[in-house]
């Protein structure tokens, strides 16, 4: 059981590149997430989903787009990468949502990504 | 939004002895509140989580308890282990979509 596989683990980008981080869960979890890791402020939410065709923003969803095409996967596309979004960010998918739901996320191990 | 705080930062104890961290949060709406563990190079797994409507809950040497009136929740660790050393963090979800996390605290056990 593979659980949330993120790709690449690793990337270095130029300023304005565009790149797409892929997030494949395989537990047939109706919703994902993405978070962002920064030294010394925790992990914070960038986009969401509660389904297939629906997405919502987080917390800091600026410069970042996600689309929901499968319950499987969830991409986090980055349009024009500055250094700000250096970072380690990380895909968590849960069964179900909501608050009378809500449960235990389960993450993938991140992928680590440097705009130079 | 909602606004997590956690500590403290860092934290050192005994083999053996218990560890304590404390979070507060902002929204008194809040009504689920998760404790995830971080290992270096991995992801966060849950280890305890309680709703609104209990005031403690305990999972073997874990324990969370919360205080709705003041705010704050704390995670208590007792008789402490090396494989506890890691990365901890709190978290406040009044939706159970939208999760705040906490800035985290890193725990080491010295043998």
């Amino acid at each position: 059981n593979a659980g949330v596989t993120q790709t690449p683990k690793f990337q270095v980008l130029k300023t304005g590149q565009s790149m797409t981080l892929q997030c494949a869960q395989d537990m047939n979890h109706e919703y994902m997430s993405w978070y962002r890791q920064d030294p010394g402020m925790g992990l914070r939410l960038i986009h969401y989903s509660v389904g297939a065709g629906i997405t919502d923003q987080g917390e800091v969803p600026n410069g970042y787009n996600v689309s929901r095409s499968t319950t499987e996967d969830f991409p986090l596309r980055l349009l024009s990468a500055a250094p700000s979004q250096t970072s380690v960010y990380f895909c968590a998918s849960s069964y179900d949502s909501g608050l009378a739901a809500a449960g235990e996320l389960f993450f993938g191990e991140g992928s680590r990504l440097t705009v130079l | 939004g909602e606004n997590v705080e956690q500590h403290p930062s860092t934290l050192s104890v005994q083999e053996g002895d218990s560890a304590v961290i404390k979070c507060t949060y902002s929204d008194s709406a809040s009504n689920y509140f998760p404790w995830y563990k971080q290992e270096l190079g991995k992801g966060p797994q849950l280890i305890i989580d309680i709703r609104s409507n209990v005031g403690e809950k305990k999972d073997q040497r874990i324990a969370v308890t919360l205080n709705k009136t003041a705010k704050h929740f704390s995670l208590h660790i007792t008789e402490t282990q090396p494989e506890d050393s890691a990365v901890y963090f709190c978290a406040a979800s009044r939706t159970g979509n939208q999760f705040y996390f906490g800035t985290g605290t890193s725990l080491t056990v010295i043998p």
